[in-house]
C-alpha cells in the first residue's frame, strides 16, 4: 500500500460544484502539502500544515480550502469549481529534518467542465 | 519572471549519452537545491539534494549548484531508458517555517531511446 494515499484519484466535475480531494499518509509525518501541477508551470503550493493545529496559504490559494482532521489527514477543497481549476494535485508529506524531502502521493486529476 | 526557470525541453537522447538538465533562480535566500524526478502518472521522487554549492555525486547523476550564478545543474552519465521521466528541480530558503516549502522549476522532459 502507498505511504501517501490520495482519492479520487481522477474526477471529472461541473462548474460551481464543490469538490474535496482528500489526503492520508500512513508514514507519520507532522508536516502535510498540497501542490497543484499544471504543465509548462511546474509544481506550486497551495496550502500546507505543520501540525494538526497549523495551517498555512501557499503561493496559490484563492478559491481553495483545506482541513487538517488528524495527523494523518489532509483535505483540500474547491468549493466552487472553475475550469481553470483543472490540474493534477498532489498531496505530500515531510519530516521535521530539513532534508527537503517531500514524499508525494500519485496524484489527483481534476477536471472541471 | 518565475522564481526558478528551467528549460521544458522535450529532450530526447541515445542511450548511453550524456544528459545535462539546468535551472536558474532569483532568490539568492535559497539555501537548499533539490532534483525531483517524475516517471508517468506518480508523483515525484527525490532524486538529489544538495545545500549550499558545490556539488555532489550519486552513482551516474550528479548535481551542481553555484550560487553566485544562481545556476544549478543535474549531469546523468550512461543514461538509461529507465532514465526517462520528468526532472523537476525544486528549491527552499533556510529556517524550521520554510522546510518543506519547495519552489519548483517546471520540469523538464526527457526521453531516452534504445
Amino acid at each position: 500500500d502507498a505511504d501517501v494515499t490520495q482519492t479520487p484519484r481522477n474526477r471529472i466535475t461541473k462548474t460551481g460544484k464543490r469538490i474535496m480531494l482528500e489526503c492520508s499518509q500512513t508514514k507519520g509525518h507532522d508536516r502535510m502539502y498540497w501542490y497543484r501541477q499544471d504543465p509548462g508551470l511546474g509544481l506550486q503550493l497551495i496550502y500546507y500544515s505543520f501540525d494538526v493545529k497549523d495551517i498555512n496559504k501557499g503561493e496559490i490559494s484563492d478559491g481553495y480550502s483545506v482541513s487538517r482532521q488528524a495527523q494523518a489527514k489532509f483535505s483540500l477543497s474547491l468549493e466552487s469549481a472553475i475550469p481553470n481549476q483543472t490540474a493534477l494535485y498532489f498531496c505530500a508529506t515531510s519530516t521535521l529534518a530539513n532534508t527537503g524531502e517531500l514524499f508525494f502521493g500519485e496524484g489527483s486529476r481534476l477536471t472541471v467542465l | 519572471q518565475k522564481e526558478v526557470e528551467q528549460d521544458p525541453g522535450p529532450l530526447s537522447v541515445p542511450e548511453g549519452a550524456i544528459v545535462s538538465l539546468n535551472c536558474t533562480y532569483s532568490n539568492s535566500a535559497f539555501q537548499y537545491f533539490m532534483w525531483y524526478r517524475q516517471y508517468s502518472r506518480k508523483g515525484p521522487e527525490l532524486l538529489m539534494y544538495t545545500y549550499s554549492s558545490g556539488n555532489k555525486e550519486d552513482g551516474r547523476f550528479t548535481a551542481q549548484v553555484d550560487k553566485s550564478s544562481k545556476y544549478i545543474s543535474l549531469f546523468i552519465r550512461d543514461s538509461q531508458p529507465s532514465d526517462s521521466a520528468t526532472y523537476l528541480c525544486a528549491m527552499s530558503e533556510a529556517g524550521g517555517t520554510s522546510y518543506g516549502k519547495l519552489t519548483f522549476g517546471q520540469g523538464t522532459i526527457l526521453t531516452v531511446h534504445p
